[in-house]
C-alpha cells in the first residue's frame, strides 16, 4: 500500500495571499502523480498530470513542482481568491500500482475576502 | 463541455436494503473508474473497467458490492445489502486513456452521497 500524505490539512488565507501545500510520496515507487481541485458541491477538477523529475506545470494563478528523488510535490496558488477555496488532492500512481491512483486526504483551503 | 453524470446525487437508505447508482461517463472515454470517498480521507478506487471488462476490483468488497458495464458505455455499482459503514461519497470517474496508462487525467462525476441509517 502506498503512503501518500498531504499537508497542512487545512490551511485558512485571506485573499491576495499566495499559499502553498505539500504531497510527499515514496520516491522509491513513482510513475506519475496527479492533482486535482474539489470544491464543496462540485466535481473534482484536474489540475496537473505530472511524470518529469523537476517538473514544473502552470495554469493560471496555479502551479506545481516536482521532485521525484525526494518524492514530493508542490503546489502553489498566487494571490489567492475566495473562488479558489476548495481541498485540494494529490495522487500518486506507483511503478508497482499497476494502474491505481493512491489519494491523499487532501488539502483544505479557506480563502477570506 | 462535456461532462460524466452521476445519479442520485444523494440517497437515504437503511440498514441491510439494496442500492444503486448509475454513471454515465464521457462519450468516447474507454476507461471509466468508482471511487469511494469517505469523509476526512481521500478517494479510494473500488473498481476500474476498461469498456466492459473490469481490469481491477482488488478493492471492491465483492461479498456486498457488484459493478457492471453491460455495454462498455455507461455503469451501474450495487450495494446489497447496505451496512452503516458504506455511508460515503461514491465518485465515478472516466478517462480517454486506456487502462494502465495513468498519463490522462481523470474526470470525474459530482457523486453519489450515501447515507446509511
Amino acid at each position: 500500500i502506498l503512503n501518500v500524505e498531504q499537508s497542512p490539512q487545512s490551511l485558512h488565507v485571506q485573499e491576495g495571499d499566495s499559499t502553498n501545500f505539500t504531497c510527499s510520496f515514496p520516491s522509491s515507487n513513482f510513475y506519475a502523480l496527479h492533482w486535482y481541485r474539489w470544491e464543496t458541491a462540485k466535481s473534482p477538477e484536474a489540475l496537473f498530470v505530472m511524470t518529469l523529475n523537476g517538473d514544473e506545470k502552470k495554469k493560471g494563478r496555479i502551479s506545481a513542482t516536482l521532485n521525484t528523488k525526494e518524492g514530493y510535490s508542490y503546489l502553489y496558488i498566487k494571490g489567492s481568491q475566495p473562488e479558489d477555496s476548495a481541498t485540494y488532492l494529490c495522487a500518486l500512481l506507483g511503478e508497482t500500482s499497476g494502474s491505481r491512483l493512491t489519494f491523499g486526504e487532501g488539502t483544505q483551503l479557506t480563502v477570506n475576502p | 463541455e462535456a461532462e460524466v453524470a452521476q445519479s442520485p446525487r444523494y440517497k437515504i437508505t437503511e440498514k441491510s436494503q439494496a442500492v444503486a447508482f448509475w454513471c454515465d461517463p464521457i462519450s468516447g472515454h474507454a476507461t471509466l473508474y468508482w471511487y469511494r470517498q469517505i469523509l476526512g480521507q481521500g478517494p479510494e478506487l473500488l473498481v476500474q473497467f476498461q469498456d466492459e471488462s473490469v481490469v481491477d476490483d482488488s478493492q471492491l468488497p465483492k461479498d456486498r458490492f457488484s459493478a457492471e458495464r453491460l455495454k462498455g458505455v455507461d455503469s451501474t455499482l450495487k450495494i446489497q445489502p447496505a451496512e452503516l459503514g458504506d455511508s460515503a461519497m461514491y465518485l465515478c470517474a472516466s478517462s480517454p486513456g486506456l487502462a494502465g496508462v495513468l498519463l490522462y487525467e481523470q474526470y470525474f462525476g459530482p457523486g453519489t452521497r450515501l447515507t446509511v441509517t
